[in-house]
């Protein structure tokens, strides 16, 4: 059961874009469309951020949007905006089990 | 207001037992799978143990199955984590999360954690 690979780091200024990836196996993130995206900032629980690979949970900016290809999935942070430094973390649904990712440190220059 | 509240986190030496407890409210707790996540110090984010509404599906992770056991009552809107055999890295916050099919059986509600410290 190996976690899923995300950079350990991204950054970024204001108002630009950036995208986190997230590579799994073809055990879970290639066999499902069943990926999600957490926000964590620092002594908080995570936030869902994306469900079932790009959908946006009510609430959620629309700066956020996620997608996949094959065993690779991706979150994209549109306009960065400073509110939006946190961890980040995808997670698949792998049959009976969940998988999360590594985890990405996102910085706004 | 929903809300989940963990509980019965601590200071234990390893080889020993402790019971994880997470409280449900404002939503109908018996309607949705629940888990356990757990995240050590300064690390990510680490699956440990799902629930079906009904206690007919449960899952483990490899690092714990045969250690841990996941319950829940319905009856009392709550959700458990028997916790044996503990090692040094089980050393973390132990965050239940409810699960909501509507949303691709993501993690849509946390609770803020409780922490296991294993230590002699």
């Amino acid at each position: 059961q190996s976690a899923l690979t995300q950079p350990a780091s991204v950054s970024g200024s204001p108002g630009q874009s950036i995208t986190i990836s997230c590579t799994g196996t073809s055990s879970d993130v290639g066999s499902y469309n069943l990926v999600s995206w957490y926000q964590q900032h620092p002594g908080k629980a995570p936030k869902l951020m994306i469900y079932e690979v790009s959908k946006r949970p009510s609430g959620v900016s629309n700066r956020f949007s996620g997608s996949k290809s094959g065993n690779t999935a991706s979150l994209t942070i549109s306009g960065l905006q400073a509110e939006d430094e946190a961890d980040y973390y995808c997670c698949s649904y792998a049959g009976s089990r969940r998988v999360f990712g590594t985890g990405t440190k996102v910085t706004v220059l | 207001e929903v809300q989940l509240v963990e509980s019965g986190g601590g200071l234990v030496q390893p080889g020993r037992s402790l019971r994880l407890s997470c409280a449900a409210s404002g939503f109908t707790f018996d309607d949705y799978a629940m888990h356990w996540v757990r995240q050590a110090p300064g690390k990510g984010l680490e699956w440990v143990s799902g629930i079906s509404w009904n206690s007919g599906s449960i899952g483990y992770a490899d690092s714990v199955k045969g250690r841990f056991t996941i319950s829940r009552d319905n009856a009392k809107n709550s959700l458990y984590l028997q916790m044996n055999s503990l090692r040094a890295e089980d050393t973390a916050l132990y965050y239940c999360a409810k699960v909501d099919k509507f949303l691709g059986g993501a993690f849509d509600i946390w609770g803020q954690g409780t922490m296991v410290t294993v230590s002699s």
